[in-house]
């Protein structure tokens, strides 16, 4: 059973509009959530966290939201630039799994941001 | 800075043989985990190596296993290859120690075990 999940496998948003990238989880101990951003033929790329004693957090064009009741967040770009196309994966740990490295990922959505 | 690299970038084998895959760490960072992409997936957590010992682990065989190297170089190897591990691993570094927060990736190794 999936404990991340995404799931819309693709978006596609017009340049200088905002973009809004969702994602769900199951596990209530989850504590600390992450964005990566990937690009064909590279790794993924750290994009921006958030702790789970926060409910926003903001990096410039990217901002995260945590409604934790929900069990839900989410990714806002504003505004979206063509060079943000690419596979957007969410990922989660508790604080056992954080203290072995394990990161729970979604499956991944793939932006579109057409000029 | 040098980022993490991983080789090979692309290999192919056969049911039943071995594999060695490799990874160079950043620069600074003694942590290292390795995850399996498959197609359509997102990474899965295999193994975390902190100070030359597994620290971590996901939930793959045993046939999965991996080095720490003192200078923070990692290998995973892979026995008796089946058809379902074809994928691409990729390895990941961090400062923090020991914990996932921010990993910074290699591309990958792509596998093809036909």
């Amino acid at each position: 059973d999936q404990q991340v999940k995404q799931n819309s496998p693709s978006l596609s948003v017009q340049e200088g509009r905002i973009s809004i990238l969702n994602c769900d989880y199951t596990n209530s101990m989850f504590d600390y959530f992450l964005w990566y951003k990937k690009y064909p033929a590279e790794g993924p790329t750290f994009l921006i966290s958030i702790s789970s004693i926060k409910d926003k957090n903001e990096d410039g064009r990217f901002t995260v939201f945590l409604n934790k009741s929900a069990k839900h967040l989410s990714l806002h770009i504003v505004p979206s630039q063509p060079g943000d196309s690419a596979v957007y994966f969410c990922a989660a740990s508790d604080l056992y799994g954080g203290s072995q490295g394990n990161l729970i990922f979604g499956k991944g959505t793939k932006l579109s941001v057409k000029p | 800075e040098t980022g993490v690299t991983q080789s090979p970038t692309h290999l192919i084998k056969t049911r039943g043989q071995q594999v060695t895959l490799r990874c160079s760490s950043q620069s600074g960072h003694n942590t290292v985990s390795w995850y399996q992409q498959a197609l359509g997936q997102g990474p899965q957590f295999i193994f975390q190596y902190y100070r030359e010992e597994e620290n971590g682990r996901g939930n793959f065989p045993p046939r999965f296993s991996g080095l720490q190297f003192p200078n923070y170089s990692s290998e995973l190897n892979v026995n008796a290859l089946e058809l379902d591990d074809s994928a691409l691993y990729l390895c990941a570094s961090s400062s923090r120690l020991p914990g996932a927060g921010e990993l910074f990736f290699g591309e990958g190794s792509r596998l093809t075990v036909l």
